[in-house]
């Protein structure tokens, strides 16, 4: 299995600004995916996008996939006070490999 | 459809006690993953189980352990604690194939004193 690292490790907006968090990882992946966790709680899933897709969107969210630069990116457009929380990213490679995520990005959206 | 429950939510062990913690995974899912975090190393990979067996370990030593029933929910135990394995400790149910999202409980805060 192989862990994303996000970055920044640390985000602070106003609200209704954007918020952009980026994650690289090592080698060739079938999908990855973007999960939230509100502080002390469990991870909720955003969104899966797959190796073949470049872009996708869900809300206010939208993620990108570069295979080629091995990243993704999280752009949460009209940030809300509701949206303070921390970003995981989880690449998928293949097989019976277990989900990793790395440190996070921690998003703070200041009303 | 119920979500993912651990119990308890909240614990205060003392050093060199055991623990037992438990999940029930959503109702149909067949994969339960473990996971402690801690501010300083973050979300780390525990172990997870598919039908009954381990099929996946993270690097944490042998006073770590779990199982998983027929019924699809799961232990994890940890032995002989130690004040480090202060953490919260979360639980995530998948349908069972890998890459697949992953449904998190909210998790039990494990405090050892």
């Amino acid at each position: 299995s192989q862990q994303g690292e996000e970055d920044p490790q640390a985000l602070s907006i106003q609200e209704g600004e954007n918020a952009t968090m980026n994650c690289s990882y090592k080698t060739s992946i079938n999908n990855l995916q973007w999960y939230r966790q509100n502080s002390g709680r469990g991870l909720v899933h955003l969104i899966l996008i797959r190796s073949n897709e470049r872009e996708k969107h869900s809300g206010r969210l939208r993620v990108t996939l570069d295979t080629s630069k091995k990243s993704s990116s999280l752009l949460i457009t009209a940030s809300r006070a509701a949206d303070t929380a921390s970003y995981f990213c989880a690449p998928y490679a293949s097989g019976n490999t277990p989900l990793v995520f790395g440190k996070g990005t921690r998003l703070s959206v200041i009303a | 459809k119920a979500g993912v429950t651990q119990t308890p939510r909240y614990l205060i062990k003392t050093r060199g006690q055991q623990v037992t913690l438990s999940c029930s995974p959503i109702s149909g899912h067949r994969s339960v993953s473990w996971y402690q975090q801690t501010p300083g190393q973050g979300l780390q990979f525990l172990f997870e189980y598919f039908s009954e067996t381990q099929r996946n370990k993270g690097n944490f030593p042998g006073r770590f352990s779990g199982r998983q029933f027929s019924n699809s929910r799961s232990e994890m135990n940890v032995s002989t604690l130690e004040l480090g394995d202060s953490a919260l400790y979360l639980c995530a149910s998948s349908l069972g194939q890998s890459g697949t999202e992953a449904f998190f409980g909210q998790g039990t805060r494990l405090t050892v004193v």
